[in-house]
């Protein structure tokens, strides 16, 4: 079983920083690693795909990189409605499994 | 537009099996991968598992023991089965459609379901 772990578990940010979000995998998953996005009432996002894709329609200032067992979520320009929890996830083996979530608040 | 929509009950017994069925419309079931992913409150996403159109699927380490899941690509449903719930299974449960080989990339959601396990 791998094991997803973000860090921070949260943190604070105002509208136009540059914000940083890691994951570490238990083990060499590649680039099998997606990025979701969660605000609170409403559905999981898609933002990343294949750990470094941007799923179409999602804006640019959205980017992922890394490989092997250490990933990055970078938001470039904070927005109003970028404040949610983001989860990294990975696609390598079965089972998947989630990080524990990173909330990023005002 | 591919659509997901759970259903089943919001309230189920302790030690009675939880059933939900998620109805896709829209497109095709064929060749994607379909799951389940569960958020109990105040708590982070959690996988439960993955079924491919056809019927092979893969579960959950914590959840194999108590969980089945199924698919019915003639009513365009698949569904899923847990038994013995305890209050540790209250959860918002989403499903989800997967990729044709990236099993677990989950592009489409449901709106989610409560479920409360409670007496």
């Amino acid at each position: 079983d791998i094991r997803m772990t973000q860090s921070p578990s949260s943190l604070s940010a105002s509208v136009g920083d540059r914000v940083t979000i890691t994951c570490r995998a238990s083990q060499n998953i590649y680039t099998s690693l997606n990025w979701y996005q969660h605000v609170p009432g409403k559905v999981p996002k898609l933002l990343i795909f294949a750990a470094s894709s941007l799923r179409s329609g999602v804006p640019s200032r959205f980017s992922g990189s890394g490989s092997g067992t250490d990933f990055t979520l970078t938001i470039t320009g904070l927005q109003p409605e970028d404040f949610a929890t983001y989860y990294c996830q990975h696609d390598f083996i079965m089972p998947s499994s989630f990080g524990q979530g990173t909330k990023v608040e005002i | 537009q591919l659509h997901l929509q759970e259903s089943g009950p919001g309230q189920v017994q302790p030690l009675e099996t939880l059933s939900l069925t998620c109805t896709v419309s829209g497109d095709s079931m064929r060749s994607y991968h379909w799951g389940w992913i569960r958020q109990p409150p105040g708590k982070g996403l959690e996988w439960i598992g993955s079924i491919y159109y056809s019927g092979s699927a893969y579960y959950s380490l914590s959840l194999r023991s108590r969980l089945a899941l199924s698919v019915d690509t003639s009513k365009s449903q698949f569904s899923l089965r847990l038994n013995s719930v305890t209050a540790a299974d209250t959860a918002i449960y989403y499903c989800a459609r997967g990729g044709q080989t990236a099993i677990t990339q989950y592009a489409y959601w449901g709106q989610g379901i409560q479920v409360t396990v409670s007496s």
